[in-house]
């Protein structure tokens, strides 16, 4: 299995511009979560999906934030418009049912200037 | 809401020590927790898994144990190598997966 799979690696934009964060889970996963990773405040949940549906996005900062999964193979993170403060890395992240560990992605670092 | 707190938040010790990095957590209604390592720039590799009716978990050098009703977990590591230096976090899942902070490590040669 090649594991859960996020693109881009790194992503550099303006202000203002959209960003859209992909993410491919493990085949047979279940759910599926976002994360924001910063120095000062650590691993952040922003959303998580179970069976594509979105259950709890009460860690997305703003309205600018949005996130979608059409499909239990794919899911995005958009940020409309940009600022420099959404600037950190973003993980993914799948497991099968409740009780069973994660696995993440490797990260997308994003930087907005 | 679930709250995470690692102690301690850095340590170095010299190579071959063996060490305890401690986790504990608010919520004790936990289906298991879960340790993970990240170096730096780099994503989070697990390492253990314990499930909530788990006492500890063992892989190779590493031993962690979790007492629920305390809301506590320790990371054991016996003796450490200058490949262990990375960051370690402690996550513990109520349904969704809270992290600590994370203990950053350094074992130096």
């Amino acid at each position: 299995d090649a594991g859960v799979i996020q693109s881009p690696r790194h992503e550099v934009t303006e202000m203002g511009q959209e960003v859209t964060l992909r993410c491919k889970p493990i085949s047979g996963h279940n759910s599926l979560f976002w994360y924001r990773q910063t120095m000062m405040r650590g691993l952040e949940l922003l959303i998580y999906f179970n069976n594509n549906v979105p259950i709890d996005d009460s860690g997305m900062p703003e309205d600018r934030f949005s996130a979608k999964m059409p499909n239990a193979s794919f899911s995005t993170l958009k940020i409309q418009p940009s600022e420099p403060r959404d600037s950190a890395v973003y993980f993914c992240a799948s497991r099968q049912g409740e009780r069973n560990g994660y696995t993440f992605g490797s990260g997308t670092r994003l930087t907005v200037v | 809401k679930q709250e995470v707190t690692q102690i301690p938040a850095a340590l170095s010790v010299p190579e071959g020590e063996n060490l305890v990095l401690n986790c504990s957590f608010t919520d004790s209604a936990i289906y298991n927790l879960q340790w993970f390592r990240q170096d730096p720039g780099k994503g989070l590799t697990s390492l253990l898994l314990i499930q909530s009716s788990q006492r500890e978990q063992t892989s190779g050098r590493l031993n962690a144990s979790l007492d629920k009703s305390s809301g506590r977990s320790t990371l054991y590591i016996a003796a450490s190598q200058p490949g262990d230096s990375a960051t370690y976090l402690c996550a513990v899942n109520n349904n969704d997966m809270r992290f600590g902070a994370g203990t950053r490590l350094t074992v130096k040669p």
